[in-house]
């Protein structure tokens, strides 16, 4: 049964630590993206990636966030300083998207609970 | 702003019960997604609807979409205590050269009262 794996599941930092989150997408699929999700602004898209290029960053604080892919089995977002307000559940999902653009059905991870002091 | 927004916010009803989200977006779509979060979980894909169509059912599930109202309902028939959970529309938005990308709402959070 493919899943997207993400680690850590929990993470508590103080602020001005660096937090780096890991996220395994699932095998064959060509897109992946990061998520954060907050009581107050619900699900938000900070990244995503095709075939392991960026395509699009820009719900992403520049200053201090950064993500990448390694490689097609590795995705990582950091946080360098944290802040409490980066506080919140960041979610990494993948999917298999066509060469329209168009996309299909994402399938996320279990996230990972950051909690910054 | 949101394209996808979900209506009502939050929705309780008693088993067995029928449960019914809506969800209104403002652009022209590809296709429509609903998905359901449990409480500390992931989201989880249920069902997605193309533009072209008008109803797709799934088990328990119905969807509906209207293109001319931008709008698009969920339907739980006959609910559980396990339907509890939080559901999220999500739309395709074009976000330039030939790339799409989903935009969630911030969901209706059922509760299904044994």
């Amino acid at each position: 049964d493919a899943r997207v794996t993400q680690t850590p599941r929990h993470k508590v930092t103080e602020m001005g630590q660096e937090v780096t989150m890991r996220c395994q997408p699932i095998l064959g699929h060509n897109t992946v993206f990061w998520y954060r999700q907050t009581m107050m602004q619900g699900l938000e898209l900070l990244a995503y990636f095709r075939n392991r290029a960026p395509l699009d960053d820009s719900g992403m604080p520049k200053d201090r966030f950064s993500a990448e892919m390694p490689d097609a089995t590795l995705a990582t977002l950091k946080i360098q300083p944290s802040e409490p307000r980066d506080s919140a559940v960041y979610f990494c999902a993948s999917g298999f998207t066509y060469t329209s653009g168009i996309e299909n059905t994402q399938y996320f991870g279990p996230g990972t609970r950051l909690t910054v002091l | 702003s949101q394209q996808g927004e979900e209506d009502p916010q939050a929705l309780s009803i008693q088993e067995g019960e029928n449960a019914t989200m809506n969800c209104s977006y403002k652009t022209s779509i590809n296709n429509l997604q609903w998905y359901r979060q449990n409480s500390g979980r992931g989201l989880v894909h249920l069902i997605l609807i193309r533009s072209n169509e008008r109803e797709k059912h799934s088990g328990r599930l119905r969807v509906t979409l209207d293109t001319s109202k931008k709008s698009s309902s969920l339907l739980i028939t006959a609910s559980r205590a396990a339907d509890t959970a939080s559901y999220f529309c999500a739309t395709d938005a074009y976000s330039g050269g030939s790339n799409y990308k989903l935009t969630f709402g911030k969901g209706t959070l059922l509760t299904v009262n044994p």
